[in-house]
């Protein structure tokens, strides 16, 4: 157990909807990110945020959207779903500072949203 | 830009040594890290590189240059249980966000 926590475990929805994912980081971790899985690539990384602040940004499409809370947990946002949005959906969190030393990130059991 | 590359799998016989490869360029290196991934499960951490050389941890150990932006993994007395995906990544100049290479299939057989 990584000690972070994602919620749901599996998701099916349709078309056009929306849906939100949650992640609770490792205790006293402060950054957070968030990564994609589709089958055909590897992990992509998504956003991150560092206690509260959006700190860096990667392929995230517009129809997505991520928040961290003052109790550190995230949420993901995916809205106007579409077949292709289909993926495992990993969290991770990590004591890594805004530019310091990196240290490793533990990842959540991820979120499998199936877009029908 | 951003660029790790492995190969896309590879098959080693139980009880062997098995090395794996990764290549990298990326606009900034705060270290080299290695995950391992069961399909359908979260990646578990391994290994941490940031200097040049040899890491050691068991039955794993991971190896470093960054003058040619080059790492490896390496296991040694394979194990069925090792079958899985072994995921390179790299930290940017970013605060913690990694850059992951596609990922190496390794299929560990009797």
């Amino acid at each position: 157990d990584s000690g972070v926590t994602q919620t749901p475990k599996h998701l099916i929805t349709a078309t056009g909807q929306r849906v939100t994912l949650r992640c609770s980081p490792r205790s006293g971790d402060l950054s957070v990110y968030w990564y994609q899985q589709s089958l055909d690539q590897g992990l992509q990384f998504l956003i991150q945020y560092y206690n509260g602040e959006e700190r860096a940004k990667g392929n995230i499409l517009e129809r997505f959207s991520a928040q961290q809370f003052p109790d550190l947990h995230s949420e993901l946002n995916l809205s106007s779903l579409e077949l292709g949005d289909s993926a495992l959906y990993f969290c991770a969190s990590s004591h890594a500072r805004e530019r310091a030393v990196n240290t490793e990130a533990f990842f959540g059991q991820g979120t499998r949203l199936t877009v029908v | 830009g951003q660029n790790i590359d492995q190969p896309t799998e590879m098959t080693a016989t139980e009880g062997a040594i098995v090395q794996i490869n990764c290549t990298y360029q990326t606009s900034g290196f705060n270290g080299l890290f290695w995950y391992q991934q069961h399909a359908g499960e979260a990646p578990t951490f391994l290994s941490y590189n940031v200097l040049d050389g040899l890491e050691e941890k068991g039955r794993f150990s991971s190896f470093l240059s960054r003058s040619k932006g080059y790492s490896y993994l390496l296991l040694k007395e394979l194990q069925m249980k090792d079958s899985a995906s072994y995921l390179c990544a790299v930290a940017g100049d970013q605060g913690g966000k990694l850059i992951f290479g596609q990922g190496t299939e390794l299929s560990v057989k009797p």
